[in-house]
């Protein structure tokens, strides 16, 4: 599983609220990303980060933004959180020497 | 933009019966390759990639697939279907390029496998 844990597994929150998902990886890993994941969508990347306070914008950033002040911990918040936000999301890692992505056990929220 | 289409939203095979499911791609040049499985409440688990050189990969659980450059496909094979193979598959891309752009997957919309005994 790559050391992967993502937190809180669940949660139920109301519109409008702010809301923080949290990563954390346990074997230094340069890369990690976060994506969203919704029938009929696969998995859609919201941001990804190549270093600490290193990030950038994946497809879906809107309404998203992220930190990362060390390594092994890469936040994702939701500053007022709107039911179209209701979603599975995923933490992942790179593994550079075989480049393989690994994914966390997910969150899954409810914007009511 | 790099972009991947799974043209089967749900496919159902009997046990035992061989498997195949679809991958196109669409990217500038060669992309890396991926197929993952995700069985229900769960995350996802690599089944196999392509990076270069031999077309054809094996995987784990008894996968295969293989990559058609001029078809810009990459679709997944198993011969003999088990009922634990009943999940969602999804097909992704990464980039074939380091730098920032590093590890970051296009998913294709996602094939559900339904196995019957």
């Amino acid at each position: 599983d790559a050391g992967i844990t993502q937190s809180p597994r669940h949660k139920v929150t109301e519109t409008g609220t702010p809301v923080t998902l949290r990563c954390h990886q346990t074997e230094n890993h340069r890369y990690m990303y976060w994506y969203r994941q919704d029938p009929g969508h696969g998995l859609r990347l919201i941001h990804y980060s190549y270093g600490v306070k290193d990030t950038d914008k994946g497809e879906v950033s809107d309404g998203y933004s992220v930190s990362r002040s060390k390594t092994e911990d890469f936040l994702l918040t939701l500053e007022s959180a709107t039911s179209s936000q209701t979603s599975v999301y995923f933490c992942a890692i790179t593994a550079g020497v075989s480049d393989t992505q690994y994914f966390g056990p997910g969150t899954r929220l409810t914007v009511l | 933009a790099q972009s991947v289409t799974q043209p089967d939203i749900h496919i159902t095979v009997s046990e035992g019966a061989s498997l195949e499911l679809r991958c196109n791609y669409s990217y500038g040049a060669t992309p890396y390759l991926f197929w993952y499985v995700q069985s229900p409440g769960q995350g996802l688990q690599l089944l196999l990639k392509y990076f270069s050189g031999d077309t054809l990969v094996q995987g784990i659980k008894g996968f295969e697939a293989e990559f058609k450059r001029s078809q810009s496909s990459f679709n997944l094979r198993k011969p003999s279907v088990h009922w634990s193979d009943a999940a969602e598959y999804f097909c992704a891309v990464a980039p074939n390029a380091g730098g920032t752009s590093y590890g970051k997957l296009t998913f294709g919309q996602g094939t559900i496998l339904t196995v019957h005994p």
